[in-house]
């Protein structure tokens, strides 16, 4: 069971700004904060780390930000390629462990 | 390029054991920490365990704490999964990635079936 809290789904026409939440404690958003998107049938990929940093080869349509418990990640200007499952990471201090958002599946209408 | 590479998986029996393998390239491998991480079928991402940079300490999921053992061989690039006691509930596709501010890059996952 996982201790950061996504929603499920979320949607968006294409070109529009889709936000995804990533509900936790202090003891873990408190920690950096990575995203990770999973297109279908793929292996999980670097998206955002340390809150709001885009690896190389990310496009800037991607932002991440934190603010108190939570964490987001924004896509602006939705594309057909962006659908996919997305999941947010850190460290929990107080479990010791890392830990995984409960995932968010992005649908382009 | 930096790559991760898995083999091992397959259909095991619930209580066999069975090993998964990672072989790294393209970087120092004995300089990072490295990480398993397991998807269940249509499920989401579970963390499993890490094991330093050079294998002196190693920190374990509840879930399978006991049961898995992570280890490294730094002088052959390899990481390791033993898996123990494997029950139903552990069918998933398996990774391996590299602890880089965030898990990067990430093998291309191992399934392993445990059913009777």
């Amino acid at each position: 069971q996982s201790v950061l809290t996504q929603p499920p789904s979320v949607s968006g026409a294409p070109g529009q700004r889709v936000t995804i939440s990533c509900t936790g404690i202090s003891s873990n958003i408190g920690s950096d904060v990575h995203w990770y998107q999973q297109l279908p049938g793929t292996v999980p990929k670097l998206l955002i780390y340390g809150n709001y940093n885009r690896p190389s080869g990310v496009p800037a349509r991607f932002s991440g930000s934190k603010s108190g418990t939570s964490a987001s990640l924004a896509i602006t200007g939705l594309q057909a390629e962006d659908e996919a499952d997305y999941y947010c990471q850190s460290y929990d201090g107080s479990l010791g462990s890392y830990v995984f958002g409960t995932g968010t599946k992005v649908t382009v209408l | 390029q930096v790559q991760l590479v898995q083999s091992g998986g397959g259909v095991v029996q619930p209580g066999e054991s069975l090993r998964i393998s990672c072989a790294a390239s393209g970087f120092t491998f004995s300089a990072y920490g490295m990480h398993w991480v397991r998807q269940a079928p249509g499920k989401g991402l579970e963390w499993l365990g890490v094991i330093w940079y050079d294998g002196s300490d190693k920190n374990y999921a509840d879930s399978v704490k006991g049961r898995f053992i992570i280890s490294r061989d730094n002088s052959k690039k390899m990481l390791y999964l033993q898996m123990n006691s494997l029950r139903v509930e552990d069918t998933a596709v398996y990774y391996c990635a590299r602890d880089q501010r965030g898990f990067d890059p990430w093998g291309q996952g191992t399934l392993v079936s445990v059913s009777s």
